[in-house]
């Protein structure tokens, strides 16, 4: 079946350092991939989304993942952490061996950002 | 911007008790669908709907779960008889038809059953 795989439950990092929030996908055929983050008491908005364009995906509030296929993985990255990304933050595939519309979730990582 | 809009934004009953979610979804989707998030846990797929039907369900979509178009804006989840386990974040969301479409959720119905 098709899932992904969030390494590390909680991220901390200081404010101004690099953002690196890992994922991990399980499918032989390239699925649709998304990140989405969900702040305190609400509800989740997409940060960008690969559906087999470019590779390296720029999304809002600077952050921007890599497909790999090689790797099976989409991390997600940002160069300088800022206390308003505090948020948790999910990865999510869809299409793919499944070939549905419904997204399946990671386990989301919550991230801290230090001051 | 469009938006996926639910109500009751937080609704608290009782064991037993019949729960209906409310949600307008963005009007030129087609696509229709409900997440739930348990406190603290990741968000699971329960159902999606499409022409007027389920088109797909996961195994937490039991018997006790339905969901309806009742009209042509509204999509509603219906809990029959809650349980203690019910407890958790319902997400609405809806997409256009094309595979890699954004999926747009809700802010979310969360739901309390004591």
């Amino acid at each position: 079946a098709q899932s992904v795989t969030q390494l590390g439950s909680h991220v901390s990092v200081s404010e101004g350092a690099l953002v690196l929030l890992r994922c991990n996908y399980s499918s032989s055929v390239p699925p649709y991939l998304f990140w989405y983050v969900q702040y305190p008491n609400q509800g989740l908005q997409l940060l960008l989304k690969y559906t087999s364009a470019a590779t390296l995906v720029k999304g809002i509030n600077g952050f921007e993942a890599e497909f790999k296929k090689s790797e099976t993985s989409f991390h997600l990255t940002k160069p300088s952490a800022h206390m308003s990304d505090a948020a948790e933050y999910f990865c999510a595939v869809s299409g793919g061996n499944s070939g549905t519309y419904k997204y399946i979730f990671g386990t989301g990582t919550r991230l801290k950002v230090l001051a | 911007e469009p938006e996926v809009t639910q109500t009751p934004s937080h609704q608290v009953t009782q064991m037993g008790q019949e729960v209906i979610l409310r949600c307008v979804p963005i009007s030129n989707h087609l696509y229709f669908y409900w997440y739930r998030q348990i406190l603290g846990q990741k968000v699971e797929f329960l159902v999606s709907f499409y022409n007027n039907e389920i088109s797909e369900k996961s195994e937490i979509f039991d018997d006790q779960f339905s969901v309806e178009r009742p009209d042509g804006s509204n999509f509603t989840l219906k809990i029959r008889s809650t349980k203690l386990e019910d407890s958790a974040m319902y997400f609405c969301a809806s997409s256009e038809i094309s595979p890699g479409n954004t999926i747009y959720f809700g802010e979310g119905s969360w739901l309390t059953v004591v």
